[in-house]
């Protein structure tokens, strides 16, 4: 069936150092890429999105790059900070029409050490 | 706008007992999902809903489990009976085109 593969599941970047975190996905009608950051105790919460016709988008010290043809999507994070250490999870959409369905990975356990 | 709302955001209760997570969506989202996040299995989806309709529910692991949603503010999960192995965190989730916005989540132990 569809999936979003995500690696690595666990990072540690020193303070200051780029982060990357990769994703692959299966269904080809897939169009709508977000990625969530989830602190301990707290839901899953968008940090940046990225649609199919788009490549690349940033914002601030994060970006997004997503490649169509080869299904891999990636997260760039630069001058990492402690806060940004939290569990950092990829999605893809379903297609088909399924309304927003949405099919995540097994998340990233990302440590930045100061 | 207050997010979506979960409660209650803790339950402790012991095998047998039914237990009911009760979700407010993002007021004017159309869709809302409810998923289980595990250590070892991650978030999984259970069921969506979509204008209060539940479109897919092949996620819900059993008869023990159902959901309902009666109108376009709110939605229900329950167990009935509860087991330890359906210790997890439950969030809800709504959108109205394709992001998801997620609840804080219930974090339920079954003793």
């Amino acid at each position: 069936g569809e999936n979003v593969e995500q690696h690595p599941s666990t990072l540690s970047v020193q303070e200051g150092d780029s982060a990357v975190i990769k994703c692959t996905y299966s269904d080809s009608a897939s169009n709508y890429f977000p990625w969530y950051k989830q602190e301990l105790g707290k839901g899953p919460q968008l940090i940046i999105d990225i649609r199919s016709n788009v490549g690349e988008k940033k914002d601030q010290r994060i970006a997004v790059t997503l490649n169509k043809t080869a299904k891999h999507f990636s997260l760039h994070i630069t001058e990492t900070q402690p806060e940004d250490s939290a569990v950092y999870f990829c999605a893809a959409s379903r297609g088909g029409g399924s309304q927003g369905n949405l099919i995540f990975g097994k998340g990233t356990k990302l440590s930045v050490k100061p | 706008d207050a997010g979506v709302i979960q409660s209650p955001r803790h339950e402790v209760t012991e095998m047998g007992q039914e237990v009911t997570l009760r979700c407010k969506p993002i007021s004017g989202h159309n869709s809302l999902f409810w998923y289980r996040q595990t250590m070892m299995r991650g978030l999984e989806l259970l069921i969506y809903f979509n204008n209060n309709v539940p479109i897919d529910d092949s996620g819900m692991p059993e008869d023990r489990f159902s959901a309902k949603m009666p109108n376009a503010s709110f939605s229900t999960l329950k167990i009935q009976p509860s087991e330890p192995r359906d210790s997890a965190v439950y969030f809800c989730a709504s959108n109205t085109q394709d992001t998801q916005y997620f609840g804080p989540g219930t974090r339920l132990t079954v003793l």
